[in-house]
């Protein structure tokens, strides 16, 4: 059972506009969230995190949102720029702090 | 600063033959290793993780193995590859921060069995 999903394998936006990738989640004790970004051939790097404790966090163009009820997070890319088109993975980490990914979504950005 | 090596960077392999894959960290002492593959079109599967030397968990059963003969050094092998496991093979090193750990990943070996 795959505990972190992204269900949208590809997302395509028009420059300028909000780029929102999602994320769910099954296992409730994960505390920590993350995002990370990977360009062909690279290794991903670390983007931006959320602990349970709060529901938003911001860093630029990007924010992360937390909804532990719906056991749901997204990420937000404002504006969205060709830049970022990227794979994005969504992480979630317990508190043994061991990270579960996602199987990352694709994000299009076309001038 | 921490850095991370990978090497080689690409591969290809005939199948049935051997594989070595090198990956180091520099700059931290007893860094947490991992080892994934991304697939062509898949997500991130993690293969190994290494909290010590001679410690290794295997997430996946396979025809690979994984080894740390030294603090910062991992190894990823095989003795006889499949054409499954061609694949893009990262190597990770984590630190935990107020209970949260972030993964460093390093750039990378692109594996092609033919």
């Amino acid at each position: 059972d795959q505990q972190v999903k992204q269900n949208s394998p590809s997302l395509s936006v028009q420059e300028g506009r909000i780029s929102i990738l999602n994320c769910d989640y099954t296992n409730s004790m994960f505390d920590y969230f993350l995002w990370y970004k990977k360009y062909p051939a690279e290794g991903p790097t670390f983007l931006i995190s959320i602990s349970s404790i709060k529901d938003k966090n911001e860093d630029g163009r990007f924010t992360v949102f937390l909804n532990k009820s719906a056991k749901h997070l997204s990420l937000h890319i404002v504006p969205s720029q060709p830049g970022d088109s990227a794979v994005y993975f969504c992480a979630a980490s317990d508190n043994a702090g061991k990270s579960t990914f996602g199987d990352g979504t694709t994000l299009t950005v076309k001038p | 600063s921490q850095t991370i090596h990978q090497w080689p960077a690409t591969l290809v392999q005939p199948v049935g033959s051997p594989l070595s894959l090198e990956c180091t960290v520099e700059g931290t002492s007893n860094p947490n290793l991992y080892w994934y593959r991304q697939a062509a079109g898949r997500g991130l599967q993690l293969l190994f993780y290494s909290v010590g030397i001679g410690q290794i968990s295997s997430e996946v059963p396979q025809n690979l193995s994984a080894s740390r003969p030294q603090d910062r050094q991992f190894i990823l092998s095989s003795k006889k590859l499949l054409l499954s496991d061609s694949g893009f093979y990262l190597c990770a090193w984590s630190v935990h921060t107020g209970g949260v750990e972030t993964q460093y990943f390093g750039p990378g070996t692109r594996l092609l069995v033919l």
